[in-house]
């Protein structure tokens, strides 16, 4: 069964932390995505990356980093976080093979900035 | 890749055929129509796409029409499991180019089955 996971369902953390979320995908799949999803605003991407150390920007990077040392990998990193940073974090995978598109999501990640 | 335009919410009935929407007339001859789900707490859910075609797999069918402007996704029996958010979305197939596969997720159609 395929499979993506966030490190955390839960997350509390306070202003100004640093915030690391991580994703891990056992499909092999070159292309990973992370997206936020807020009330009335629906799911907004925030990073992508489509290989090891290569990234790109989705709609709204501002306020996050992301990392990919591994295939398998990807992180998404608030360098100081803030409150309007609260929201439900959601990642997901694809692979560049398919001729379809489907992306793969983890469960999501509820991070609440104090 | 096109706009697409869905409405906000349904109902529909336990054991009922749910019959979702989606309007899509930009759409451009190569983009397929994606739809996804998300059940509360869960990530989105891949469910079928189609070209021109209708399709149909075990979770649900998809009819689009001649002109390609619009598409219905159905349930054919709906259960209370199939409570969610559905989400279509238009965009060119595979994970080449720029986009390497990325989607673009509008405000979707909630879908609300009752007993």
């Amino acid at each position: 069964d395929v499979k993506v996971t966030q490190s955390s369902r839960y997350l509390v953390k306070r202003t100004g932390e640093k915030v690391f979320l991580e994703c891990v995908q056992d499909m092999d799949h070159e292309n990973m995505f992370w997206y936020r999803q807020d009330p009335g605003l629906g799911l907004r991407l925030i990073y992508f990356s489509y290989d090891v150390k290569m990234k790109e920007k989705g709609d709204i990077p501002e306020g996050y980093s992301v990392s990919r040392e591994k295939k398998e990998r990807f992180s998404l990193i608030l360098e100081s976080a803030s409150t309007n940073q609260t929201s439900m974090y959601l990642c997901a995978s694809s692979s560049s093979g398919s001729s379809y598109n489907e992306q793969f999501f983890g469960p999501g990640t509820r991070l609440t900035v104090l | 890749d096109a706009k697409t335009t869905q409405p906000p919410s349904m109902d529909c009935a336990e054991g009922r055929a749910a019959n979702l929407p989606c309007n899509h007339s930009t759409i451009s001859g190569n983009e397929y129509v994606y739809w996804y789900r998300q059940i509360h707490s869960q990530g989105p859910q891949y469910i079928i796409h189609g070209l021109k075609n209708n399709e149909t797999n075990e979770m649900a069918s998809l009819i689009i029409t001649e002109d390609r402007k619009s598409s219905t996704l159905i349930l054919p029996h709906a259960t209370l499991r199939d409570t969610a958010v559905y989400y279509c979305i238009v965009r060119v197939a595979g994970a080449g180019g720029t986009s390497y596969g990325k989607l673009t997720f509008g405000q979707g159609t909630i879908l609300t089955v009752h007993p």
